[in-house]
């Protein structure tokens, strides 16, 4: 098995644009998640799906933050009018079902935000 | 909502020795997951080890056992014969059991930098 991948791993902007990144969960994974990690600190869970089924959004995820997993296999995360607060680690997650209750989450290797 | 704390924010450990992380957390659940996972600096987030709450047996993988006690909340990680590839961020994690307040998400404590010394 792969594992997870993110995209990009890097992005630098600045504040007042929209950025993107892209997620794509190790295959058959049906669970993904998104969690934001800024330095020293541990993760933030932001939103996870099941399949396309966004089924739990954190308050951190403000009217500026979407996300989506239009057929079940990679996601995307959309950051619209980006602020300097929004600067951190954005990471992805995937887990299955066929894992004995646990879900484990197999975490990719994250994108760095600098918004400037 | 479930907290996850992490009390030593640095620890220290020679090499081969062995060294013990804590973590306690808060929760009115019966039923639950924890989790400890490891992150090298910059690079992605491994598992190190999981243990179900209703297991009583404490889970071990190779030079990794945790310390479980129900009662007191607490999930301790115990690394014994440590390697300089073990210095990473230790994080211990908690998720709820199926219809709980919490149950997709992880809930992470504040992390435990280890340092290994040659």
């Amino acid at each position: 098995d792969t594992g997870v991948s993110q995209d990009p791993r890097h992005k630098i902007t600045k504040r007042g644009q929209n950025v993107t990144f892209r997620c794509d969960p190790i295959s058959e994974h049906n669970r993904l998640y998104w969690y934001r990690q800024t330095l020293g600190q541990g993760p933030e869970f932001l939103t996870y799906f099941q399949n396309e089924a966004q089924l739990e959004k954190s308050r951190l995820l403000s009217d500026r933050f979407s996300a989506e997993r239009p057929k079940g296999s990679f996601s995307t995360l959309e950051i619209q009018r980006t602020e300097q607060g929004d600067s951190a680690m954005y990471l992805c997650a995937s887990s299955s079902h066929r894992d004995g209750g646990f879900w484990t989450q197999y975490f990719g290797p994250g994108t760095r935000l600098l918004v400037l | 909502a479930q907290t996850v704390t992490q009390s030593q924010p640095e620890m220290s450990v020679q090499e081969a020795e062995t060294v013990t992380l804590s973590c306690t957390y808060d929760t009115s659940e019966s039923d639950y997951y924890l989790f400890w996972y490891k992150q090298p600096p910059s690079r992605q987030m491994i598992l190190v080890i999981r243990q179900e709450a209703y297991k009583q047996q404490n889970a071990t993988e190779n030079r990794f056992s945790v310390n479980f006690q129900k009662a007191a909340k607490s999930f301790s990680l115990k690394i014994s014969d440590s390697q300089l590839g073990d210095a990473a961020m230790y994080f211990c994690a908690y998720r709820s059991p199926p219809g709980g307040t919490s149950y997709g998400k992880l809930t992470f404590g504040q992390g435990t930098i280890l340092t290994v010394h040659p």
